[in-house]
């Protein structure tokens, strides 16, 4: 398996305060995403990283950052929690050439609730 | 707008018979596909990939098929078994793009025995 680690695994956190989420990976991979996975939508993209201090958008950035200062570590921020942003969140990380594919492993996910 | 799209959210299937999961996809730029595979409380765990110069891949008992005029793939496994019980989510990539992957909602297996 993928050397992955994603902290706290579960958190309950109030409506308007801020959280971080912590993405690890020892396999020295250049991509690291962040997704959330909710009933009936699979798992949408929040943002990713091409290499330490690049970032972009993904398809539901709305409310969320990212910071990278090390190749090995992917922060997710939420400035201020929202209900709406209850979610099981999965970093991904991925090697990405047309030599070894495209394919991204994942870590064990965390369980946000934001009351 | 949903680009890849799993439109059975559910399948049983009895131990040692073939599942079919089905995949359409609407991006014509998408070049390769892949199925991943996801237990509950665990992340996805890639199962087999395939790129748009096939029409099949096969890995012991998961074979991927694409069909690109139609814009769809499927996933078959024979034989079922039961610790295939999970849900699977087909994902697509598109050059130039950084590897984002565009994933369908997933269908869940069951095999039952």
């Amino acid at each position: 398996d993928a050397g992955i680690t994603q902290s706290p695994r579960h958190k309950v956190t109030e409506t308007g305060t801020p959280v971080t989420l912590r993405c690890h990976q020892t396999e020295n991979h250049r991509y690291m995403y962040w997704y959330r996975q909710d009933p009936g939508h699979g798992l949408r993209l929040i943002h990713y990283s091409y290499g330490v201090k690049d970032t972009d958008k993904g398809e539901v950035s709305d409310g969320y950052s990212v910071s990278r200062s090390k190749t090995e570590d992917f922060l997710l921020t939420l400035e201020s929690a929202t209900s709406s942003q209850t979610s099981v969140y999965f970093c991904a990380i991925s090697e990405s050439s047309a030599g070894k594919g495209y394919e991204q492993y994942f870590g064990p996910g965390t369980r946000l609730t934001v009351t | 707008d949903q680009q890849v799209k799993q439109n059975s959210p559910s399948l049983s299937v009895q131990e040692g018979r073939i599942s079919i999961l089905n995949c359409d996809y609407t991006n014509s730029m998408f070049d390769y596909f892949l199925w991943y595979k996801k237990y509950p409380a665990e992340g996805p765990t890639f199962l087999i990939s395939i790129s748009s110069i096939k029409d099949k891949n096969e890995d012991g008992r998961f074979t991927v098929f694409l069909n690109k005029s139609a814009k769809h793939l499927s996933l078959h496994i024979v034989p079922s078994q039961p610790g295939d019980s999970a849900v699977y989510f087909c994902a697509a990539s598109a050059p130039g793009t950084a590897s984002k992957l565009t994933f369908g909602t997933g269908t869940r297996l069951q095999v039952t025995l």
